[in-house]
């Protein structure tokens, strides 16, 4: 069965530095989310991506944020400098119709 | 915010009875999701129920959807100890991104 792939699983890094997640979406899929989780609390949506722009984004996204479909096959979520509330789970999603959710990267910012 | 919002926040049951959860939003949707956590892990589509439906059945699973009313019930019927999970509801008014609960934590007790 086709599914999304995040790497890495988890991420330690020090706050103030970048950090790229990678994920790698079901391949005849055409819209590209991420989605964050804070510890406890709700899923909440960052970004939506369809034909190499960002379609929609919430007020989390930020100018520290940003997406990239670098060669047609992985979709990555730069976060230029972390800080500590940047911590969370980070889940990445694509669809053709139902979204398809990738099993997240944890990252800690310490 | 069309968010949607789970209730009980909480339920625990034995092995082999029935779980309910509902699910309240605020503005019209064009779908609504409900998908699974298993702690710390990533998010799996349960059923999809679009506006125009009433009722969705997968497996033990059963959807209601009440558009009049902008609610939605998970039944889970016959529990199994690997029941044991986080259950959210997801609304959609567009292609674009999902608003999610804060979900309903089921514990069913072998």
């Amino acid at each position: 069965e086709p599914e999304v792939t995040q790497t890495p699983s988890h991420q330690v890094t020090q706050m103030g530095q970048e950090v790229i997640l990678r994920c790698v979406p079901i391949s005849n899929h055409l819209y590209f989310y991420w989605y964050r989780q804070i510890l406890g609390q709700k899923v909440e949506f960052l970004v939506s991506f369809y034909n190499n722009e960002i379609s929609e984004k919430s007020e989390i996204f930020d100018d520290q944020f940003s997406v990239e479909r670098p060669d047609g096959s992985n979709f990555t979520l730069k976060i230029r400098s972390t800080k500590l509330e940047d911590s969370a789970m980070y889940f990445c999603a694509s669809s053709a119709d139902i979204p398809f959710f990738g099993s997240g990267t944890r990252l800690t910012v310490v | 915010s069309q968010q949607g919002e789970e209730d009980p926040q909480a339920l625990s049951i034995q092995e082999g009875e029935n779980a309910t959860m509902n699910c309240s939003y605020k503005t019209s949707i064009n779908n609504l999701q409900w998908y699974r956590q298993n702690s710390g892990r990533g998010l799996v589509h349960l059923i999809l129920i679009r506006s125009n439906e009433r009722e969705k059945h997968s497996g033990r699973l059963r959807v209601t959807l009440d558009t009049s009313k902008k609610s939605s019930s998970l039944l889970i019927t016959a529990s199994r100890a690997a029941d044991t999970a986080s259950y959210f509801c997801a609304t959609d008014f567009n292609d674009y991104k999902l608003s999610f609960g804060a979900g309903t934590t089921v514990t069913v007790r072998a």
